[in-house]
């Protein structure tokens, strides 16, 4: 089965500094990636997304992802963090074909310090 | 383009009774997705409703169910709730179908359920 990993429920950054949040998947068969947004009180908004179109994902906001099969990671990076990036954010997977129901992971809570 | 909504935003229930959230998908989208969001747990997949079958079920009692209308609207229901069923309950719709899995899912804001 799919199944999803992030590194560190809590990571915390001081504005304008790099963005380094985890994510590894462990699969045989490269799945599609997502990678979804929480604000306080909202329901989970796309960032982005991997489908096998090209290992570089651009996202909303700034945000961006690296798919890299030899390390099974889709980490997400954003060069300088802004206060309005604090947040939870979800890193998911789904395998192709059929009914496949995408696996979440845990969230990483991200902080930033003014 | 209306978004995914959902109703009620929040709920005060008590233990045994029954509860039915209701969601209605973004136009044109099919599938529609419940999940539970309850604290410190993550993000838990319940239901995955497709052309109005019953596609996907998650790790849940019997006691969750739903269904999906002709016009692709879904309900949640929950009968003798239980103090553990507090949490938020997201709806989510994608479009596609025939388990298209590489389209994201599109969620509402939720249903903010507590158990007394």
């Amino acid at each position: 089965a799919q199944s999803v990993t992030q590194l560190g429920s809590h990571v915390s950054v001081s504005e304008g500094a790099l963005v380094l949040l985890r994510c590894n998947y462990s699969s045989s068969v490269p799945p599609y990636l997502f990678w979804y947004v929480q604000y306080p009180n909202q329901g989970l908004q796309l960032l982005l997304k991997y489908t096998s179109a090209a290992t570089l994902v651009k996202g909303i906001n700034g945000f961006e992802a690296e798919f890299k099969k030899s390390e099974t990671s889709f980490h997400l990076t954003k060069p300088s963090a802004h206060m309005s990036d604090a947040a939870e954010y979800f890193c998911a997977g789904v395998r192709s074909g059929g009914y496949q129901k995408v696996t979440f992971g845990t969230g990483t809570k991200l902080q930033v310090i003014p | 383009e209306a978004g995914v909504t959902q109703s009620p935003t929040h709920l005060i229930k008590t233990r045994g009774q029954q509860v039915t959230l209701r969601c209605s998908p973004i136009s044109g989208h099919t599938s529609v997705y419940w999940y539970q969001q309850a604290l410190g747990l993550g993000l838990q997949f319940l239901l995955w409703y497709d052309e109005g079958e019953e596609r996907n079920r998650g790790n849940f009692p019997p006691r969750f169910s739903g269904r999906q209308f002709p016009n692709y609207s879904s309900e949640l229901n929950v009968n003798a709730l239980e103090l553990e069923d507090s949490a938020l309950y997201l709806c989510a719709s994608s479009s596609g179908t025939g388990g298209t899995s590489n389209q994201p899912q599109h969620f509402g804001d939720g249903t903010r359920l507590s158990i007394l």
